[in-house]
């Protein structure tokens, strides 16, 4: 069965400070991945997607980024974190139909906080 | 602008009645629709989904309908349990992406609460 995994779990960094997330499924090849981030008292907001690697698409221009070295490996980056960064970010996976839309599997998240 | 909108920010149900969450899109793109559970400081769990062939789906406790004339779906639980209590985010998608893998848009979710 395929798992996801996410770490760190929480996270507490000063503002202007470096920030690295990392993802990774196993169980399954080739998949589809995202970056969600979830601010207090809001839904989920799709930051980037990726549908291979070294391929990566942004749907919210921001001092973050997004990097997928390996097939299923997905990181989310920063060089000088904000305080509007703070928030819980989750990382999710689907099938790799490229254009087909499918049920999306999603981490436990990350919990961020910027000082 | 909010593409799928989840207008009550609560609901509190009693055990073993029903839950009715509901969910309304604006995009006429959007033909696939998912619907999610989650716990405070974990990722939402997938619960049920329905694509726009359809206008019902079921599974167990869970029954997703959709009228796709009124950009409207809605999520029954019956009968309402106390481990329902969580918030649940309605999704959507376009079923056929232009070119990627589309991620999914969120509502802003619903707290269910199950009153014993």
């Amino acid at each position: 069965s395929q798992t996801i995994h996410q770490w760190p779990a929480t996270l507490v960094q000063p503002v202007g400070s470096p920030l690295s997330l990392e993802c990774t499924v196993e169980g399954t090849s080739n998949p589809n991945l995202y970056w969600y981030r979830q601010a207090a008292g809001r839904g989920l907001q799709l930051l980037f997607y990726s549908v291979g690697i070294g391929q990566i698409s942004s749907e919210v221009p921001q001092n973050l980024s997004a990097s997928r070295p390996q097939d299923r490996q997905f990181i989310l980056s920063s060089k000088k974190l904000l305080l509007s960064d703070s928030g819980f970010y989750l990382c999710a996976w689907s099938g790799g139909r490229r254009r087909l839309a499918d049920t999306q599997y999603f981490g436990p998240g990350t919990r961020l906080t910027v000082l | 602008d909010q593409q799928v909108k989840q207008n009550s920010p609560s609901l509190s149900v009693q055990e073993g009645r029903i839950s009715i969450l509901n969910c309304d899109y604006t995009n006429s793109m959007f033909d696939y629709f998912l619907w999610y559970k989650k716990y405070p400081a974990e990722g939402p769990t997938f619960l049920i989904s329905i694509s726009s062939i359809k206008d019902k789906n079921e599974d167990g406790r869970f029954t997703v309908f959709l009228n796709k004339s009124a950009k409207h779906l809605s999520l029954h639980i019956v009968p309402s349990q106390p481990g329902d209590s969580a918030v649940y985010f309605c999704a959507a998608s376009p079923m056929y992406s232009g070119g990627g893998a589309d991620g999914l848009t969120f509502g802003k979710g619903t707290h269910l609460i199950i009153q014993p």
